[in-house]
Formats: structure tokens, C-alpha cells, sequence
């Protein structure tokens, strides 16, 4: 696609529930990011992918946050048993691989997760 | 101690003013982004810069790096421009993660 793509844009869901945040990368763009951005906050990094294995993943705060990457192209950010505080604005960004290189991010509008 | 830094938090400016925001960090970066994020909206990359300076219309973008410093600047500036403005370091090591600022929110009143 164009850009950066997430869905769902807003969900609601139950304290306990589970939920799937989903992001589709501009094609091509091998290195994928999740960021957690809470109200009035700047992001922070959750996790990060090259390819199709999770090359990073110190950001995720918990046991109960869960991503894969199975082809390398879309990522689904899995959370089990959410709770209050993981309500936040989830956002994806790509961008071309390279260590060192000199590739942008493209972000995607962020998916609002609300717990209640 | 936030490593990425700025100021200020928030600013309110009169269209056609000039505008600067800093940012200030503490780690090792290959890179700094400079982002602009809508209310509701997602994030736009303005500029990534390593070094000197870049311009892409109305909007400046400067790095220090022995001073670990950068500023982004607007010209005449435009009630359009009034957004939340983050800078981010990037990673020096492999993965290349953003370290992000907590933003400034910038207001320009007609």
C-alpha cells in the first residue's frame, strides 16, 4: 500500500479481554516498529522486527503483550488480559532496512485502545 | 532525566511569527527525527537529519552534534502549523528504535 496501515483506528474493550491490533508496513519496508503512546506522553518503543523475527523486544512492558510478524509484511500486536493502563494510542511505523542507513519512518494514524 | 528533551512543552505564538523549538539528548543517536503529530491524527516525519542543517518550505531543522542539540524552525508561521511537535534520536545500534521526546504543543492564534 501507500502508507502505513492499522486497524482498528479505535477499539473498546473490557478490562480482561483480549485484543488484536493489527498493522500493514509500506511493501517492501523490512524493518517494522510498535510504539505505545499514552495521553500527553511522547511514544515509547515496545518492539521492533526485521524481517519476519522480533529483533527487539525490551520495550514490551509485560507478559501479556505479544507481537508476530509470521511473513515479514503485516504484524499483529497481541494483548491478553488488558487492563486499564494499557488504554494508549498504538502506533506502527516501517521503514527500509540497513543498519546505519539513512531510511525514514513512515508512521502509521495509530490505533486508540481503550480499556474500560 | 528524559534522554531526548525539549522545549518548551507548550507554546502560543500570533500567526506570522517565528518559531523555534530545541531539543536536547543524552544518548548516542545516528539520527534525529523531527515529527509532527495532529490531535487525532498520526505522526508525520518532517525531517531526519545526522548533521547541518535542512529546509523543506516554511520549516528549518538544525543538529549540534558535539553539542547534542537540534532546533526546528518555522517561518511566517500559519494557524495550519499548530500541531504537536516531537523530536526523536534514533538509535546508534542495530535496531534503529526512536527515543522520543514528550513533544511540544505549539498553538498559532489568527
Amino acid at each position: 500500500g501507500a502508507g502505513v496501515s492499522q486497524t482498528p483506528s479505535n477499539k473498546v474493550t473490557e478490562k480482561g479481554k483480549y485484543v488484536e491490533l493489527r498493522c500493514d508496513p509500506i511493501s517492501g519496508h523490512t524493518a517494522l516498529y510498535w510504539y505505545r503512546q499514552s495521553l500527553g506522553q511522547g511514544p515509547e518503543f515496545l518492539i521492533y522486527f526485521q524481517g519476519t523475527g522480533a529483533a527487539d523486544d525490551s520495550g514490551l512492558p509485560n507478559d501479556r503483550f505479544f507481537a508476530v510478524r509470521p511473513e515479514g509484511s503485516v504484524s499483529t500486536l497481541k494483548i491478553q488480559r488488558t487492563e486499564r493502563g494499557d488504554s494508549a494510542v498504538y502506533l506502527c511505523a516501517s521503514s527500509l532496512t540497513g543498519t546505519g542507513g539513512q531510511s525514514g519512518y513512515t508512521f502509521g494514524s495509530g490505533t486508540r485502545l481503550t480499556v474500560v | 532525566k528524559n534522554e531526548v528533551e525539549q522545549s518548551p512543552q507548550n507554546l502560543t505564538a500570533q500567526e506570522g511569527e517565528f518559531i523555534t523549538i530545541n531539543c536536547s539528548y543524552s544518548v548516542g543517536i545516528s539520527a534525529l527525527h523531527w515529527l509532527q503529530q495532529h490531535p487525532g491524527g498520526g505522526i508525520v516525519s518532517l525531517f531526519m537529519l545526522s548533521s547541518g542543517k535542512k529546509k523543506h518550505g516554511r520549516l528549518i531543522a538544525t543538529i549540534n552534534i558535539q553539542e547534542k542539540h537540534s532546533s526546528l524552525h518555522i517561518t511566517a508561521s500559519h494557524p495550519r502549523d499548530s500541531a504537536v511537535y516531537i523530536c526523536a534520536g534514533r538509535s546508534n545500534f542495530g535496531n534503529e528504535k526512536l527515543t522520543f521526546g514528550t513533544g511540544t504543543r505549539l498553538t498559532i492564534i489568527p
